[in-house]
């Protein structure tokens, strides 16, 4: 069982590139989220879903798209990458946020230079 | 809005110490509550959870309290074992988020 499955791992992007993160799950998991991980910051929400066709904005949203046409995926868009998006990206899943707990991605570290 | 506060690290033990990290909460309604641990290179493993008000969230010998009336979730260990080593992050999950502490750095020494 793969969980849930990020791409790349690791990406170096110049300042004003755009990329998309890749995040897929197999468990049928209607919610799905992705945080951002950076030192003394912990983990802070990015955007969020709760189905297929239904997205809304986490704690830190700006500089980032996403969007849900199918319940296995959850793409993020950087349409402009800046320094401050250096950090290490982790996709996460769940039955039912918040109250079922959530299935982490391994990370994707972004180094924007 | 929501928010999770957790005691900063790192926090450095031998092996057999008891290990206490606090976390305390600020959420409307009631949230649930759970421990995540995350090992180096790795992504966030859940520890353990509680869903109401006076339930202990237990595994790997670690337990935790949900007390609502302190607002706090603290995590106890009787004897940490090197394999502890890691960072522990406390969450609050209410509404449709789950935000997280900032994490403590476990050491645990031979």
């Amino acid at each position: 069982n793969a969980g849930v499955t990020q791409t790349p791992k690791f990406q170096v992007l110049k300042t004003g590139q755009s990329m998309t993160l890749q995040c897929a799950q197999d468990m049928n998991h209607e919610y799905m989220s992705w945080y951002r991980q950076d030192p003394g910051m912990g983990l802070r929400l990015i955007h969020y879903s709760v189905g297929a066709g239904i997205t809304d904005q986490g704690e830190v949203p700006n500089g980032y798209n996403v969007s849900r046409s199918t319940t296995e995926d959850f793409p993020l868009r950087l349409l402009s990458a800046a320094p401050s998006q250096t950090s290490v990206y982790f996709c996460a899943s769940s039955e039912q946020a918040p109250r079922a707990p959530l299935h982490f991605g391994n990370g994707t570290r972004l180094t924007v230079t | 809005g929501d928010s999770v506060t957790q005691m900063e690290g790192p926090v450095t033990l031998s092996e057999e110490a008891f290990l206490t990290i606090n976390c305390t909460y600020t959420a409307t309604g009631y949230p649930s509550l759970f421990w995540y641990v995350q090992y180096p290179g790795e992504g966030l493993q859940l520890l353990l959870k509680a869903t109401k008000a006076d339930d202990k969230g237990s595994n790997k010998g670690f337990e935790a309290t949900y007390r609502k009336e302190t607002t706090s979730f603290h995590l106890e260990k009787g004897s940490v074992q090197v394999s502890d080593s890691a960072v522990y992050f406390c969450a609050c999950g209410a509404t449709n988020k789950l935000i997280f502490g900032t994490g403590t750095l476990l050491a645990v020494q031979p």
